[in-house]
């Protein structure tokens, strides 16, 4: 069975740019999740789509957005970067839950994520 | 106070040492723990889940003490293969991480 798929899996953006990240989550999994982890610090959340809506948001601000399609897959896109914002970004997805519901609390599996580097 | 505090390490134990990593949580309302392994540049994987009875899988073990808001992960035998950082996660409305301890098994 395919895992959790990420794209592209470097990138280099300058100052001000905007990028879009890929996910595509494991087969049967509705729940898409976004972290960003900065060199040397823990797993940070960002955002949490199931069925196409935004569940939760983690704290960070507005250009960071992002949206989940028919299929289930993710975009992450950032706008106007800024030097700190370079870090790796892992996707994670999830199974609904027994009652077919989307539970936060379902194991999760990561891809192997974006690292992206803003100059 | 973080969300979720992990000893932070790191720590560097011989090969067939016993090793012990510690959790707090802050949300008295989570309700679903788990402890993943990260490995240098890769992502994190389900290491176990934590039930509130405490469960054991091979050499690991984790406990969850709801009063204290407490978790732990027990790891006997040390291999050189399991030295790695180690999340504790804890999930309410989404999954938070601690910043993860490092261990580093030596021959």
């Amino acid at each position: 069975e395919a895992g959790v798929t990420q794209s592209p899996t470097h990138l280099i953006k300058t100052r001000g740019q905007q990028v879009t990240l890929r996910c595509s989550p494991i087969s049967g999994h509705t729940s898409v999740y976004w972290y960003q982890q900065a060199l040397g610090l823990g797993l940070q959340f960002l955002l949490w789509y199931d069925e196409g809506e935004e569940r939760n948001r983690g704290n960070f601000p507005p250009r960071f957005s992002g949206r989940q399609f028919p299929n289930y897959s993710s975009e992450l896109n950032v706008n106007a970067l800024e030097l700190e914002d370079s870090a790796l970004y892992l996707c994670a997805s999830s199974q609904p839950g027994t009652s077919g519901r989307a539970m936060s609390y379902n194991e999760q599996f990561f891809g192997p994520g974006t690292r992206l580097t803003v100059l | 106070r973080k969300e979720v505090e992990q000893d932070p390490g790191p720590f560097n134990v011989p090969e067939g040492a016993t090793v012990a990593f510690n959790c707090t949580y802050s949300n008295s309302a989570s309700q679903s723990f788990f402890w993943y392994r990260q490995d240098c540049r890769k992502e994190p994987k389900l290491l176990m889940s934590v039930y509130s009875s405490g469960n054991e899988d091979g050499r690991f073990t984790a406990q969850l003490n709801r009063a204290s808001q407490y978790i732990s992960l027990l790891i006997r035998d040390s291999k050189l293969s399991d030295s790695a950082t180690y999340l504790c996660v804890v999930s309410h409305n989404d999954m938070r991480f601690g910043a993860g301890t490092r261990l580093t098994v030596k021959p």
